[in-house]
């Protein structure tokens, strides 16, 4: 079956700029999740979505950072006046209710603010 | 704070003989650990977990120990292959089952044919 797709893959933008990444999760997967990942680090949590419950925002760097999931499916992380520390590959993943240790992962999207 | 650490960037093995990763962290209240394997331009896979209340967990050729009073797990992988040559990451959750994991820097394997 289809795994978890994120787009774009690739987003180089200019410092100041708002950006939007977008998530589509497995399908029936009740959880999604961002992380990112900086050069060199290990990957860093950012929010999490369990079905119709309040997402659990503690990951999130800054104000500038928020998410969302629409219809308990597709999520956007949205960055506002992006700074040259937001560069990094922010991943998206997803599990089933229940098995929320075992979590797929989609490819990424890699960000660059220049 | 880093809570969970791997201290070897880097590790090079011969094909066929036993890959061993490690990992330590520093809360003692994680229940559950997990090692994530990633190639290049693709997002980690799941690999292989354990709870806190074992000390092993063994599937195929990669087994997973906890050692709680060290706050240390390692994967062994037994027999080596090129193709397990990527990055592993260890990862820990706390309690409640909320998913929220925890990595460690990661570890590239290196497993020379």
């Amino acid at each position: 079956g289809a795994g978890v797709s994120q787009s774009p893959s690739n987003k180089v933008t200019e410092k100041g700029k708002d950006v939007e990444l977008r998530c589509d999760p497995i399908s029936g997967h009740t959880a999604l999740y961002w992380y990112r990942q900086s050069l060199g680090q290990g990957l860093e949590f950012l929010i999490y979505f369990q079905g119709n419950s309040a997402p659990d925002k503690s990951g999130l760097p800054s104000d500038r950072f928020s998410a969302e999931r629409t219809g308990g499916s597709v999520s956007t992380l949205t960055i506002q006046r992006t700074q040259q520390e937001d560069s990094a590959v922010y991943l998206c993943a997803s599990s089933r209710q229940g098995k929320s240790y075992e979590q797929y992962f989609g490819p990424g999207t890699r960000l660059t603010v220049t | 704070d880093q809570q969970v650490k791997q201290n070897s960037p880097s590790l090079s093995v011969q094909e066929g003989r036993i890959s061993i990763l490690n990992c330590d962290y520093t809360n003692s209240m994680f229940d559950y650990f997990l090692w994530y394997k990633k190639y290049p331009a693709e997002g980690p896979t799941f690999l292989i977990s354990i709870s806190s209340i074992k000390d092993k967990n063994e599937d195929g050729r990669f087994t997973v120990f906890l050692n709680k009073s060290a706050k240390h797990l390692s994967l062994h992988i037994v027999p080596s292959q090129p193709g397990d040559s990527a990055v592993y990451f260890c990862a820990a959750s706390g309690t409640s089952n909320t998913g929220k994991l925890i990595f460690g820097q990661g570890t590239t394997l290196q497993v020379k044919p």
